[in-house]
């Protein structure tokens, strides 16, 4: 099973700031299947990102993933207000399961 | 648009059962695999069951195998999760999702519903 694991636990940014999610898997993903959600409070979670840098329907060019291997990142180029939530890395390489990271909790500082 | 809506949640004692529910709309049911996730209160996420487009073939996770079945009536556009044998850890909510599926249940959530809460608790 690929476990992986995400940082930090949580990040105060300001509005405007750039933010930078890390999500490291335990062995690597093969063919970039990794995928990027974002929760907010009370609400399901909502696709982001897809092959670890293609943009899901609908959301904003600011949102940006890269990365390969063992590692991926989440950017986030200048962060808005409805920005501030949880994200959580999927990788759909080894399956099953397709395991989730534990998730970044993006706050306002 | 994409709509799914979970519904059957509820309070159940501990080792009850219940039977969720999940009406798709918006695209074509019967030619999407989908999937069960469920959240934990306060806790991240957990892919339990899949399953593909014609029904025939289901997966679990190992925490659930044995005690939960998925499946579909694509006549009725509506996805299925049978809970059996619950403990205190199947407290969460629990999200329909629909999956852009890579064969080999190597997949991700591309629409979720809102989810549905069991509790499971005497």
């Amino acid at each position: 099973e690929i476990v992986l694991t995400q940082s930090p636990g949580t990040l105060s940014l300001s509005p405007g700031e750039r933010a930078t999610l890390s999500c490291r898997a335990s062995q690597s993903v093969r063919s970039k299947s990794l995928a990027w959600y974002q929760q907010k409070p009370g609400q399901a979670p909502r696709l982001l990102i897809y092959d670890a840098s293609s943009r899901a329907t609908g959301i904003p060019d600011r949102f940006s993933g890269s990365g390969s291997g063992t590692d991926f990142t989440l950017t986030i180029s200048r962060l808005e207000p409805e920005d501030f939530a949880v994200y959580y890395c999927q990788q759909y390489d080894s399956s099953p399961p397709n395991t989730f990271g534990q998730g970044t909790r993006l706050e306002i500082k | 648009e994409v709509q799914l809506l979970e519904s059957g949640g509820g309070l159940v004692q501990p080792g009850g059962s219940l039977r969720l529910s999940c009406a798709a709309s918006g695209f074509t049911f019967s030619s999407n695999a989908m999937a069960w996730v469920r959240q934990a209160p306060g806790k991240g996420l957990q892919w339990v069951s899949g399953v593909n487009p014609d029904g025939i073939h289901t997966n679990y996770a190992d925490s659930v195998r044995g005690r939960f079945t998925i499946s579909r009536d694509n006549s009725r556009n509506t996805l299925y999760l049978q809970i059996n044998s619950l403990g205190a850890e199947d407290t969460a909510i629990y999200y329909c999702a629909k999956v852009r599926d890579y064969g080999d249940w190597r997949f991700y959530f591309d629409n979720w519903g809102q989810g549905t809460l069991v509790t499971v608790s005497s």
